[in-house]
């Protein structure tokens, strides 16, 4: 079936670090690739998306690039704010309706 | 002004008891969701329904019963409370790609 590995947290960095965070997945067929963020108390939220191959997702200074060839969406922030701090998940949809989400990855910017 | 709402935020209640929870969408979704999420935040889908009708219905007792009265409202019943039902639950709705999610209800079964 479909999955999705993500990288295990948590990572814990400091101010205008650069962050990234690694997701693999597997699926049949073509699927779209989710990021969703979670802050705390708060329900998920998307954070960008790529539909096809060598899409490239963005929003808030957060990019991934869909890579078939590797399989992969990895996340990527040049430089973090404490803000930043939060639960990433990376997800992907196969169907119409289900999407596989990864154990998610806490990340926490310290000042 | 809310797109995914969810009633109540917190349930606390006594193992064995009977309690819903409620979710309502005003975004005009067609599909609804229920999520649950486990103290170390894995996420899993529970169930599904497109228009009222049930459409995805993961590996989840039968304790749990969900209900969609119309499309804009997906209600999640659960009976005989057990101490591994705790967790956070969490409603969403989608169109097209995109699914929106609701606050979530943080459940304690005690």
């Amino acid at each position: 079936g479909d999955s999705v590995t993500q990288m295990e947290g948590p990572v814990t960095l400091s101010e205008e670090a650069f962050l990234t965070i690694n997701c693999t997945y597997t699926a049949t067929g073509y699927p779209s690739l989710f990021w969703y963020v979670q802050y705390p108390g708060e329900g998920l939220q998307l954070l960008l998306k790529a539909t096809k191959a060598d899409d490239k997702g963005s929003n808030k200074g957060f990019e991934a690039t869909y890579r078939k060839e590797t399989t992969s969406f990895h996340l990527e922030k040049g430089s973090v704010q404490v803000s930043d701090s939060a639960v990433y998940f990376c997800a992907l949809r196969s169907n119409d309706y289900k999407l596989s989400f990864g154990a998610g990855t806490t990340v926490t910017v310290r000042a | 002004d809310t797109a995914v709402s969810q009633t109540p935020k917190y349930l606390v209640t006594q193992m064995g008891n009977d309690k819903s929870i409620k979710c309502e969408q005003n975004l005009g979704h067609d599909t609804m969701y229920w999520y649950k999420q486990d103290s170390k935040k894995f996420l899993k889908i529970m169930f599904s329904y497109n228009n009222k009708e049930l459409i995805i219905n993961e590996t989840v007792p039968n304790r749990f019963s969900p209900k969609s009265p119309d499309k804009a409202h997906l209600n999640l019943h659960i009976n005989s409370l057990e101490l591994g039902d705790s967790a956070v639950y969490f409603c969403a709705s989608s169109w097209g790609n995109e699914q929106f999610f609701g606050p979530g209800t943080r459940l304690t079964v005690l």
